[in-house]
């Protein structure tokens, strides 16, 4: 049982390109988000998504896209990266809404120079 | 004025002293409440839930003042692998955020030998 694992660990990239970050859970859990986490600040929800198929906006979704085809896997995907979007990101899964206990994987560090 | 408000710290704190840290929430309306434990450049963990009649868990102790909107965590006897940033997280810390969690920025505890 891995939990939730995240690729890769960490990425530098070039203003402009684009990358998925990818995130799967063995868990069975229904929910699963993704969070940035800057210096200084909290973790901020980019998206969120409650089964299969469905995804919804966060708090700071804007450069950022999802997808959800299986109940494992729920991809980050960044178009056109900008230094704004330098960061970590983690990727969490529950298997109730909103529950306390969130299951995060261990982060990409991403670097946009 | 943000939703969860932290002292960033670092708290520094001898082997075996106690420590104590604050948390404030803006919605009076907030759901639940928990601290999560993140150590350095690691994923973020529950650490535990905060009950209105306060909780014990071993040497971590979680209270919840509702009518000042803040909650706190002491750490009796602290030891060397308490080390690390402590995040508030409140359930609907916002109007529009029912059934999700925000996380403040984390008070940074280094324990000293």
């Amino acid at each position: 049982n891995a939990g939730v694992t995240q690729t890769p660990k960490f990425r530098i990239l070039k203003i402009g390109q684009s990358m998925t970050l990818q995130c799967t859970q063995d868990m069975n859990h229904n929910y699963m988000y993704w969070y940035r986490q800057d210096p200084g600040m909290g973790l901020k929800l980019i998206y969120y998504s409650v089964g299969a198929g469905i995804t919804d906006k966060g708090e700071v979704p804007n450069g950022y896209n999802v997808s959800r085809s299986t109940t494992e896997d729920f991809p980050l995907r960044l178009e056109l990266a900008a230094p704004s979007q330098t960061s970590v990101y983690f990727c969490a899964s529950s298997y109730h809404a909103g529950e306390e206990t969130q299951y995060f994987g261990p982060g990409t560090r991403l670097l946009v120079l | 004025r943000k939703e969860v408000e932290q002292d960033p710290g670092p708290f520094n704190v001898p082997e075996g002293a106690t420590v104590a840290f604050n948390c404030t929430y803006s919605n009076s309306a907030s759901q639940s409440f928990f601290w999560y434990r993140q150590d350095c450049r690691k994923e973020p963990k529950l650490l535990m839930s905060v009950y209105s009649s306060g909780n014990e868990d071993g040497r971590f102790t979680a209270q919840l003042n509702r009518a000042s909107q803040y909650i706190s965590l002491l750490i009796r006897d602290s030891k060397l692998s308490d080390s690390a940033t402590y995040l508030c997280v409140v359930k609907g810390a916002t109007t529009d955020s029912w059934g999700k969690l925000q996380f403040g920025a984390g008070t940074q505890v280094v324990v000293t030998p």
